[in-house]
């Protein structure tokens, strides 16, 4: 079970609007900033998203991350088939000393 | 731009120590923490222990008594061992300071 909550699964017609959730606590997410990774079939993780809201260069802008108290959300808007991919959300645990994911959501573009 | 590449045995047996390095090519290695995060068959990201370039280390208290990461400096490498390895270690192991730079993955299969 992992320490921040992430629902399995979401999915989107191509143009529109998703959001994936991540869920913590006070010791990681309300204490610290969050990254967004996206990963295809059988790559290494790309980072999407990092503290909280900026996006490395490259990334494009359709993708959007937000934090309020203990929540995060990843947004992606003007959905694209090749969005297509597992996005988990990650953060600094304070009591842990260490680095949690999410469990990963599987986004499918219908 | 900075470039990992990492190796380390692919087959071990239960009991055994699975031994991982990755060697950081380019520039800002004294920058970061560099980490390693592996993943299960079918499961999601787990991170493991991170070390920077002055030996500093934290580990996920769960993994803690099996881990022992290392540094060295002149060859800008960092090394994994993970101890008495069980099918529950079975996963793709990256290596990545969490940023934009991540390793090939080593798939480790632990099997009698």
């Amino acid at each position: 079970q992992s320490v921040l909550t992430q629902p399995p699964s979401a999915s989107g017609t191509p143009g529109q609007r998703v959001t994936i959730s991540c869920s913590g606590g006070s010791s990681n997410i309300g204490s610290n900033t969050v990254n967004w990774y996206q990963q295809l079939p059988g790559t290494a993780p790309k980072l999407l998203i990092y503290t909280n809201n900026q996006r490395p260069s490259g990334v494009p802008d359709r993708f959007s991350g937000s934090k309020s108290g203990t929540s995060a959300s990843l947004a992606i808007s003007g959905l694209q088939s090749e969005d297509e991919a597992d996005y988990y959300c990650a953060a600094r645990d304070d009591i842990l000393s260490a680095w949690v994911f999410g469990g990963g959501t599987k986004l499918t573009v219908l | 731009q900075v470039q990992l590449q990492q190796w380390g045995a692919g087959q071990l047996k239960p009991s055994e120590t699975l031994s991982l390095t990755c060697a950081i090519y380019g520039e800002f290695f004294s920058g970061y923490f560099w980490s390693w995060v592996r993943q299960s068959p079918g499961k999601g990201l787990e991170w493991i222990a991170e070390i920077n370039h002055s030996g500093t280390t934290n580990c996920l208290p769960s993994l803690k008594s099996r881990v022992t990461m290392s540094v060295d400096t002149s060859k800008k490498q960092v090394s994994l061992e993970l101890r008495s390895v069980s099918a529950a270690d079975t996963a793709v192991y990256y290596c990545t300071n969490l940023w934009v730079d991540w390793g090939q993955g080593t798939l480790v299969t632990v099997s009698s």
